[in-house]
């Protein structure tokens, strides 16, 4: 069954420093998005990605951070200054349709120092 | 605004049937869905509901019920593996076609023997 690949597994990165996350959308999706989830909290949206542009993004999606899909197989979430509360779980998802449930990653954990 | 509850924690023993509730007010709903979270990894896509009533998917089910703001998930035949998080998850209509998903904290059910 085809799915979402998400690289690298872990990444530690010193505070201050950019960090990109990067991902793989099964093929034929179309839309695009990042969560992230706090150690035992729960998930939250940051951001959504359909036709080559950003379509919603949350309140925690601030200047810092940024989207880009650079050809046709990767998504990636850039973050430039980290912070020490950018520590999470950083979960890809895509879907095909509008109607199809979204399928996620296996995550990428940032551990900010 | 966006609320949606579910208990923090269930116990249950295997081969028994759990019922995991799910109580949402959004501004705008555009179906609820169910993820299976094992500590670590990614949420798994299990079901969802657009319209009211059950849907069925071998050993687990979902109910909808729009007018009340509730959903349930039902779990038949536990096995020790179903020992995971169980989320609820509602898709905001607001997005538009994006729909974003909007998460509970999540159920932690610990099956025993």
């Amino acid at each position: 069954e085809p799915e979402v690949t998400q690289t690298p597994s872990h990444q530690v990165t010193q505070m201050g420093q950019e960090v990109i996350l990067r991902c793989v959308p099964i093929s034929n999706h179309l839309y695009f998005y990042w969560y992230r989830q706090i150690l035992g909290q729960k998930v939250e949206f940051l951001v959504s990605f359909y036709n080559n542009e950003i379509s919603e993004k949350s309140e925690i999606f601030d200047d810092q951070f940024s989207v880009e899909r650079p050809d046709g197989s990767n998504f990636t979430l850039k973050i430039r200054s980290t912070k020490l509360e950018d520590s999470a779980m950083y979960f890809c998802a895509s879907k095909d349709s509008i109607d199809q449930p979204q399928h996620f990653g296996d995550g990428t954990r940032l551990s900010i120092l | 605004g966006q609320n949606i509850d579910q208990p923090t924690e269930m116990t249950a023993t295997e081969g028994a049937i759990v019922q995991i509730n799910c109580t949402y007010q959004t501004s705008g709903f555009n179906g609820l869905f169910w993820y299976q979270q094992h500590a670590g990894e990614a949420p798994t896509f299990l079901s969802y509901n657009v319209l009211d009533g059950l849907e069925e998917k071998g050993r687990f089910s979902s109910f909808l019920s729009r007018s009340k703001g509730y959903s349930y998930l039902l779990l038949k035949e536990l096995q020790m593996k179903d020992s995971a998080s169980y989320l609820c998850a509602v898709r905001d209509r607001r997005s538009g076609g994006y729909n974003k998903l909007i998460f509970g904290a999540g159920t932690r059910l610990a099956v025993h023997p």
